[in-house]
């Protein structure tokens, strides 16, 4: 059973536009959240992350929304750059331990 | 930042022998490390947990004869995949969490193992 999902396989964006990657996850217990950015063949980058007691982060391009009540959070890149283009997972930390739960991914590709 | 180096980055092996994989932070301590493998086109899937001093923590349906993790320092933990078969080719990435530092998990670059 898949604590931390990731509906969307795939999202193409234009470029300058604003790109919405989201994440659920079943788990009430899970009490801090995360995002990494993954490249073929590279490990995860971290990107952000934002703690169950806040229902926003915002760095630079980057923003994360936590809706607890729906058990859903979201990535916002904005303005959308070609760089960007790569698989990007959401995780989620139990606050029994520091044990992350990786969602399946989604692959972003930002067009020119 | 907080840099995590993996060594050998690639390895192809036959198979019957094993293979070692090691994961360094190279700038600061780790209490914790992790090991993941992925397989093509999914997502991390947790194999152990690793503390400096201790036994790791094997998830379900991992067996901790056949990959040994060995944490003998704050900054290096290895992984022994043994008597690999073709089956255990994948992608094997380490992570770390800092000594003193909030909850991010850093990453290796991951090393490809590739077992004939």
């Amino acid at each position: 059973d898949q604590q931390v999902k990731q509906n969307s396989p795939s999202l193409s964006v234009q470029e300058g536009r604003i790109s919405i990657l989201n994440c659920d996850y079943t788990n009430s217990m899970f009490d801090y959240f995360l995002w990494y950015k993954k490249y073929p063949a590279e490990g995860p980058t971290f990107l952000i992350s934002i703690s169950s007691i806040k229902d926003k982060n915002e760095d630079g391009r980057f923003t994360v929304f936590l809706n607890k009540s729906a058990k859903h959070l979201s990535l916002h890149i904005v303005p959308s750059q070609p760089g960007d283009s790569a698989v990007y997972f959401c995780a989620a930390r139990g606050h029994a331990g520091n044990m992350l739960t990786f969602g399946g991914g989604t692959r972003l590709m930002v067009k020119p | 930042g907080a840099v995590v180096s993996q060594h050998p980055s690639r390895v192809i092996c036959k198979s019957g022998t094993s293979v070692k994989i090691e994961c360094r932070s190279l700038d600061f301590q780790a209490t914790t490390m992790f090991w993941y493998r992925q397989f093509p086109k999914q997502s991390l899937m947790l194999m152990a947990t690793s503390n400096e001093g201790s036994k790791a923590t094997y998830e379900q349906g991992v067996e901790k004869d056949k990959f040994l993790i060995n944490h003998a320092s704050l900054t290096l933990s290895t992984l022994t995949v043994t008597s690999a078969h073709p089956e255990d080719s994948s992608f094997y990435i380490c992570s770390a969490i800092r000594l003193a530092g909030g909850h991010e998990q850093y990453f290796g670059p991951g090393t490809r193992l590739t077992v004939t």
